[in-house]
């Protein structure tokens, strides 16, 4: 069954902080990976997402970085803030029972202090 | 701009009755999924609709069933509900396969 790996469970900086959260894979043909953002008692929000021929993606205060010929991709945020507290889903793109579909890491729950 | 929207937003549920969860989205999307979220487990695919009139199973279908005959809305349907459905479920839509989910922000159901 296609999986995608994520680490660690949950993860707590101080203001300032660098955040980093990591995802790795084994399906070669997935073609795009997001990144999701959930609050409490929110649904998860698209963050950020990239494809695999790039190794780099910047928007604003956070990042991806891509690995490919590791099978991993990782979530940096820059200068974490309290209001970066969440659950982050990285998530992968892959043909499943004939059509394209996200799956899903099982999250990461950050706190950031103050 | 109200995206997805589903209803209800909590339930309680005593062992063996039945609901439907609904969902809806107005961006003319021509996928919708629903998930369940447990601690721990992150979010697993229950069924799945690539257009309207079509329904699929996903990675945790058991005890659940679903109908799409409107475009706009999907329904997930719990026949005789388990402790184990105890779950936080949510729906989404997308207008390509795979890319772009648009989260509704999920119905709390307690099977006691």
């Amino acid at each position: 069954q296609q999986q995608v790996k994520q680490s660690p469970q949950s993860l707590i900086v101080q203001k300032g902080g660098i955040p980093i959260i990591n995802c790795a894979y084994e399906n070669t043909a997935f073609d795009y990976f997001p990144w999701y953002q959930q609050f409490p008692g929110k649904g998860p929000a698209l963050l950020i997402a990239i494809r695999p021929d790039v190794s780099e993606k910047k928007e604003g205060r956070f990042t991806i970085s891509f690995n490919k010929s590791a099978k991993q991709f990782s979530l940096h945020i820059m200068d974490s803030q309290p209001g970066d507290s969440a659950t982050y889903f990285c998530a992968a793109r892959g043909a499943q029972g004939g059509s394209e579909k996200l799956v899903f890491g099982k999250g990461t729950k950050l706190t950031v202090n103050p | 701009n109200a995206g997805v929207t589903q209803t209800p937003k909590f339930r309680v549920l005593k062992t063996g009755q039945s609901m439907t969860l609904l969902c809806a989205q107005d961006m003319n999307h021509e996928y919708m999924y629903w998930y369940r979220q447990d601690p721990g487990m992150g979010l697993r695919l229950i069924h799945y609709s690539v257009g309207e009139g079509t329904t699929a199973k996903g990675e945790v279908p058991d005890g659940y069933n679903v109908s799409r005959l409107k475009k706009q809305n999907f329904l997930l349907g719990l026949e005789s509900a388990a402790p184990s459905q105890t779950s936080v479920y949510f729906c989404a839509s997308s207008y390509m396969s795979g890319y772009g989910y648009t989260f509704g922000s999920g119905t709390r159901l307690t099977v006691v």
